[in-house]
């Protein structure tokens, strides 16, 4: 069964930086495409990130881009996320997602339990 | 910020069936995209519910149903129970921001 443990979440200041780990194990990391979905407290589910399996090709939300870079690790079966220049609207739960098949109409279907980020001075 | 809408909550009594509807737009779920639900239980992760429009993955009670029809799409839960109390999310892919999307989410309440 595929697991998916996010790390790394913490408070930090406006402006700071933070990176975030997911470590994926019970299937074959390499073989599938991943994200990084998260979710303001009290608000709804919003994609941040996308990368194919051989890191040929990232994709962010317009809310991210130029400050998050995602990233991956085949070898350590292992995603991150680097998130630069922090703004207290980044405050959520980030959360690593698995995409099931290698198409735009493909569903998360593997989640972790998600790590709290949280932007405050 | 949300592409496809959701009403905030729904309520039914045990045992009734209800509904939740996802109306997206011509350059998502009217584009051809497929829909996906996920179900999220307070301080947990979402999960699956259904994909690919109308598909339940194992382990998901048959209670549980999709369907998807021009621009929008729609979850049903018949015989309700309390333990479908949770937050539904809708999802597909938008073709004009090249992002997937998620619907704002609805609350089931079991009265």
């Amino acid at each position: 069964e595929a697991q998916l443990v996010e790390s790394g979440g913490d408070l930090v200041q406006p402006g700071g930086s933070l990176r975030l780990s997911c470590a994926a194990s019970g299937f074959t990391f390499s073989s599938f495409s991943m994200n990084w979905v998260r979710q303001a407290p009290g608000k709804g589910l919003e994609w941040v990130s996308y990368i194919t399996r051989s890191s040929s090709l990232m994709y962010y939300a317009d809310s991210v881009k130029g400050r998050f870079t995602i990233s991956r690790d085949n070898a350590k079966n292992s995603l991150y996320l680097e998130m630069n220049s922090l703004r207290a609207e980044d405050t959520a739960v980030y959360y690593c997602a698995r995409l099931q098949f290698l198409a735009w109409t493909s569903p998360f279907d593997s989640w972790g339990p998600g790590t709290l980020v949280t932007v405050s001075s | 910020q949300s592409v496809l809408t959701q009403p905030p909550s729904v309520s039914g009594a045990p045992g009734q069936r209800v509904t939740i509807s996802c109306t997206g737009s011509s350059s998502n779920i009217g584009a051809g995209y497929d829909v996906h639900w996920y179900q999220q239980f307070p301080g947990t992760a979402p999960k699956l519910l259904i994909y690919t429009n109308n598909n339940r993955p194992s382990g998901v009670p048959d209670r549980f149903s999709g369907s998807k029809s021009g621009t929008s799409a729609s979850l049903a839960i018949t015989g309700l129970q309390a333990e479908d109390e949770a937050d539904f999310y809708c999802q597909s892919y938008d073709v004009s921001l090249s992002t997937f999307v998620f619907g704002t989410g609805t609350k089931v309440t079991v009265l």
